[in-house]
């Protein structure tokens, strides 16, 4: 399977803060970055998603980046809260709906 | 409110058993649906492709006698572990993209199966 690159493995932020979450692809066939949240015993939730014909989408507090050119996208979460507590995945679908995901992103925010 | 629905939300069968996930989309049909299998603070796995009408695509690595996938109708498909062992516990998801919203990928609650 064609990797996703996900970092950091874990983050903590604090009440407020700005949680960011990187990925890196090689296949430039992908056609579709969703970024899925999970929390625990619960299947992924569709949270936000990109094509590459767009550099930015902005969803309420969620804001993907893509760069086509250096094959990244990230997932910025504003005004983070110990709510938005959970795994967060990112993922590139290859055209046949077939997604390849990333190794996940433990988020962790503090009061 | 949810568009993937799976049965059971969790199972527990005796080594030797076989147990059946299904997976169904609600209020629309899906032609193709994607099994996945996630271990404990694990990313998940694709397992197969569900082709309805037709046999299965497994990942490489998955055994394919093992786990028996069905895909019956365009709103449901079914996930058989046969012979199942200790080491078959794990998270079961399944997926289906959502014609009617882009082709957006829609995942189920997922099953917890552990065998004993």
């Amino acid at each position: 399977q064609q990797q996703v690159k996900q970092s950091p493995q874990s983050l903590i932020v604090q009440k407020g803060g700005i949680s960011i979450i990187n990925c890196a692809y090689e296949n430039t066939a992908f056609d579709y970055f969703p970024w899925y949240q999970q929390f625990p015993g619960k299947g992924p939730a569709l949270l936000i998603a990109i094509r590459p014909d767009v550099s930015e989408k902005k969803e309420g507090r969620f804001t993907i980046s893509f760069n086509k050119s250096a094959k990244q996208f990230s997932l910025h979460i504003m005004d983070s809260q110990p709510g938005d507590s959970a795994t967060y995945f990112c993922a590139a679908r290859e055209g046949t709906d077939k997604l390849i995901f990333g190794t996940g992103t433990r988020l962790q925010v503090f009061p | 409110g949810a568009v993937v629905s799976q049965h059971p939300s969790w199972v527990i069968c005796k080594s030797g058993t076989s147990v059946k996930i299904e997976c169904r989309s609600l209020d629309f049909q899906a032609t193709t649906m994607f099994w996945y299998r996630q271990f404990p603070k694990q990313s998940l796995m694709l397992m197969a492709t569900s082709n309805e009408g037709s046999k299965a695509t497994y990942e490489q690595g998955v055994e394919k006698d093992k786990f028996l996938i069905n895909h019956a109708s365009l709103t449901l498909s079914t996930l058989t572990v046969t012979s199942a062992h200790p080491e078959d516990s794990s998270f079961y998801i399944c997926s289906a993209s959502f014609p009617g919203r882009g082709n957006t990928i829609y995942f189920g609650e997922g099953s917890w199966l552990t065998v004993v």
